[in-house]
This record gives C-alpha cells, structure tokens and sequence, in this order.
C-alpha cells in the first residue's frame, strides 16, 4: 500500500532562518506531488507541484521555494522565514491510477517566531 | 468571489442526527469533487470521490453533485461523536489533480 512520510510535524523557526520541509511516499512510483498550505479558518492554497524529477510548477509567488530530487521525494525550503509564513504545511501525491483523487500526509505545523 | 464557497460553521448536532454540508462554486468546469474530513492537527482524508452530477453513497456517507447549480453536498447519517471533525469539499477541472478547496465546515456531534 503507499503511504506518505511528512516531517518534522511541528517546527518552530526565528524570523529570518532557513526552513526545509520533507516529504516522502512509499509504495507507487511516478506519483504528482504537492506542497499545500492550510492557514487558520481558511481552506487548502496549493504552493507547487511536480509531476516529475526537478520539474517543479509554483502556484504563488511567495518567499518558499521546492525542489524534487528523486521521483518519490519533495522538499520545500526557504532561505529566510517571514512571520507570514507561519501556517500548517501539507504535503499531497497523486497517482496515476487515481487520477482525480489527493492523499495527504499528516503536516508540519510552522511557526514563525 | 472565490471558486469555491463553504460555510465554515461551527456546525453542532445531537448524536444520531444527519449532517448536511454543502459547497457551492462558481467554475462550470470543474467535473471532479471530492471531500475529505480533517481532524484536528492532522492531514485531511479523502472521504468520498465523485465525477460529474448524481449521487454516491459509502456507509453512512452520502454525496451528492449537481452541476447545473454548481451545489455539492455531503449528508451523514447516524452521526457519531467520533465524526466531530472538519470537512473540506476539494473540485477539479482536470485529470492530474490540481485542487481547489472550500475554507472547510467544522462539525461538531455531542453525545
């Protein structure tokens, strides 16, 4: 079965350091990834997607960047945290079978101090 | 206007009552909905997955599309305190799974 690995699962971070988020999926290969992030009250903002090694698609203009160093692996960075970014980050696949249908992993929470 | 419009509640009901939640949207393209059900500090998870207008039942869950007044809505039955949750309806246009998702209704059952 494939599952996904998203750590740390809180992260408290000074204003102006850098930040590296990873996520990992097991048991599928090829799978559409995404960085999502989920603010207090509000819904889901998608932040990017890869639908494959290093090609990476940015939603929001923002101060967060991703990289996709092996099929199965997403990593979202930041050479330096604004207090705006604090909020809940997720991280989504998407395989080929189930075209329509995102798994999530359990998120980092993010706060910017 | 957002695409995608959810009451964010708080949404209280007895145990055993039905829940209703709904979404509506502005984009006629979207032919893919799905719903899932976030618990607190947690990941959400897909809980029911429809293409296009009808309806769609899994246990106690029941989905419903109608495409034509762009309205989703969601109803459980024999609601359980351990339904107590948020749900967030999610569409698509498209085949690779860009999303876009309502704010998210929190329900709350009391015993």
């Amino acid at each position: 079965s494939q599952t996904i690995h998203q750590w740390p699962a809180t992260l408290v971070q000074p204003v102006g350091s850098p930040l590296s988020l990873e996520c990992t999926v097991e048991g599928t290969s090829n799978p559409n990834l995404y960085w999502y992030r989920q603010a207090a009250g509000r819904g889901l903002q998608l932040l990017f997607y890869s639908v494959g090694i290093g090609q990476i698609s940015s939603e929001v203009p923002q101060n967060l960047s991703a990289s996709r160093p092996q099929d199965r692996q997403f990593i979202l960075s930041s050479k330096k945290l604004l207090l705006s970014d604090s909020g809940f980050y997720l991280c989504a696949w998407k395989g080929r079978r189930s075209p329509n249908e995102a798994f999530f992993g359990q998120g980092t929470r993010l706060t910017v101090v | 206007q957002k695409e995608v419009e959810q009451d964010p509640g708080p949404l209280s009901v007895p145990e055993g009552a039905i829940v209703s939640l709904n979404c509506t949207y502005s984009n006629s393209a979207f032919q893919y909905f799905m719903w899932y059900r976030q618990y607190s500090r947690k990941g959400p998870e897909l809980l029911m997955y429809t293409y296009s207008s009808g309806n769609k039942e899994d246990g106690r869950f029941t989905a419903q599309v109608d495409k034509s007044s762009k309205y989703i809505s969601l109803f459980i039955r024999d609601s359980q305190p351990s339904d107590s949750a948020t749900y967030l309806c999610a569409m698509t246009t498209d085949s690779w799974g860009k999303l876009q998702f309502g704010a998210g209704t929190q329900v709350v059952v009391t015993p």
